[in-house]
């Protein structure tokens, strides 16, 4: 099993719906949860992170966490052609320093 | 957010030389850099953490003989890929964050070349 999984997809919806993407993960004992979107040919961006349980907002974005299911979604609102990327999950442990490990990404298609 | 800065965003080497790629922080104090390498359509792959002015923590599997790692101040860290082959071509890149928080923000990648 690997430590955090994604659906590889392809996610595929049409412009203004709602995308969701989910990530689940091994480590019960994880702190920090993540998400960044990865255009084609580009580095990673991060879009949010989310530490409680619950949700979290930010303009189109929700972060939603549920540490006892030990999963963590992403929802994107009114979705947009410029949303078409490759979303990566990324969960991090108890130290500040700590490295991250990574999801293989969901990637994401609006369609006009 | 804060502001990394990878370069060079693209080299073409031959084999047999050698490459180095510099991580800069340009906002905030780099404790800790990470490297990744990126294959096409595959997920990021870590290599190494590097904390300030320690010795870089290496993955399993990824030799650190050939690729050496520097982080000798709290704003630069620099990946070297010696006697590169072209098995070594690849995305390479960088993240860094500070002790106040958890998030790491991503350079904007290298993709090396090697002929």
């Amino acid at each position: 099993q690997k430590e955090v999984e994604q659906n590889s997809g392809p996610l595929s919806v049409p412009e203004g719906a709602i995308a969701s993407l989910n990530c689940t993960y091994s480590d019960r004992g994880s702190q920090s949860f993540f998400w960044y979107r990865q255009y084609s040919g580009k580095s990673p961006e991060l879009i949010m992170f989310i530490y409680s349980n619950g949700d979290k907002e930010d303009g189109r974005f929700t972060a939603q966490l549920n540490k006892a299911s030990q999963y963590v979604s992403l929802l994107i609102r009114d979705s947009q052609p410029s949303d078409s990327a490759t979303y990566l999950c990324a969960v991090k442990g108890r130290t500040n320093a700590g490295k991250s490990t990574f999801g293989d990404g969901t990637t994401l298609t609006v369609k006009p | 957010g804060a502001v990394v800065s990878q370069h060079p965003s693209w080299v073409i080497c031959k084999s047999g030389t050698s490459v180095k790629i510099e991580c800069r922080s340009l906002d905030f104090q780099a404790t800790t850099m990470f490297w990744y390498r990126q294959f096409p359509k595959q997920s990021l792959m870590l290599m190494a953490t590097s904390n300030e002015g320690s010795k870089a923590t290496y993955e399993q599997g990824v030799e650190k003989d050939k690729f050496l790692i520097n982080h000798a101040s709290l704003t630069l860290s620099t990946l070297t890929v010696t006697s590169a082959h072209p098995e070594d071509s690849s995305f390479y890149i960088c993240s860094a964050s500070d002790r106040d928080r958890t998030e790491a923000f991503f350079g904007q990648g290298t993709r090396l070349t090697v002929v």
